[in-house]
């Protein structure tokens, strides 16, 4: 059981939009504590998606936007294409049980 | 450039001991922490613990305290992921990742171990 819960899959058609939410608790994404996302292609490491809640690195592209409130993230993605099918994963910080990083169990992103 | 480059693939018995690396160039090593995350067949993304090359200072996640053992020797700007003991469910994919105030920002390619009889 992961401690930020993420729905195990979601999938949309090319050039829709679809939403991953991750939630969390009061001692981790409610406690202030930044959320990253990250992308895993088939075969590959993560790769780093958004960072500190909102921002893309540089390369990423602007259909990928992160949004933050309470204790809860959500990762966008719009004008879906058929390379965005991947694994997504938030991770955050949390302060009990000393875990410095955690993160949620994973989003299976399906472009019918 | 930032890298992170691990050691290659192993294959291990049960019982066996095993150390995998994670160099990484293109920045101040010991100035960084280095985290480790397992990924099991077909499963998410784990945290295992976080060193700090700089003074060496460590932090285990509870589920692998005592499992394992996390080491860095910042002259030659490596850290490492070792076992005393494998065990059949150690088989997974490692990997080493940089943090830096953007989270772990930065990857190594995975190592893939195996432990089988």
């Amino acid at each position: 059981q992961s401690v930020l819960t993420q729905p195990p899959s979601v999938s949309g058609a090319p050039g829709q939009m679809v939403t991953i939410s991750c939630t969390g608790s009061s001692s981790n994404i409610g406690a202030g504590y930044n959320v990253h996302w990250f992308q895993q292609l088939p075969g590959t490491a993560p790769k780093l998606l958004i960072y500190r809640n909102t921002n893309r690195p540089s390369g990423v592209p602007d259909r990928f936007s992160g949004s933050k409130s309470g204790t809860s993230a959500s990762l966008a993605i719009s004008g879906l294409q058929a390379e965005d099918e991947a694994d997504y994963y938030c991770q955050s910080y949390d302060s009990s049980l000393s875990d410095y990083w955690v993160f949620g169990g994973g989003t299976k992103l399906t472009v019918l | 450039e930032v890298q992170l480059v691990q050691s290659g693939a192993e294959v291990k018995e049960p019982g066996e001991s095993l150390k995998i690396s994670c160099k990484g160039s293109g920045y101040s090593f010991d100035t960084y922490w280095i985290g480790w995350v397992r990924q099991m067949p077909g499963k998410g993304l784990e945290w295992m613990g976080i060193i700090y090359p700089g003074d060496s200072d460590t932090r285990y996640s509870p589920s692998f305290q005592g499992q394992v053992t996390i080491s860095a020797d910042k002259s030659i700007s490596t850290a490492y992921l070792q076992w005393t003991s494998l065990k059949a469910s150690d088989t997974a994919i490692y990997y080493c990742a940089r943090s830096d105030t953007r989270g772990p920002a930065y990857w190594g390619q995975g190592t893939l171990v195996t432990v089988s009889s």
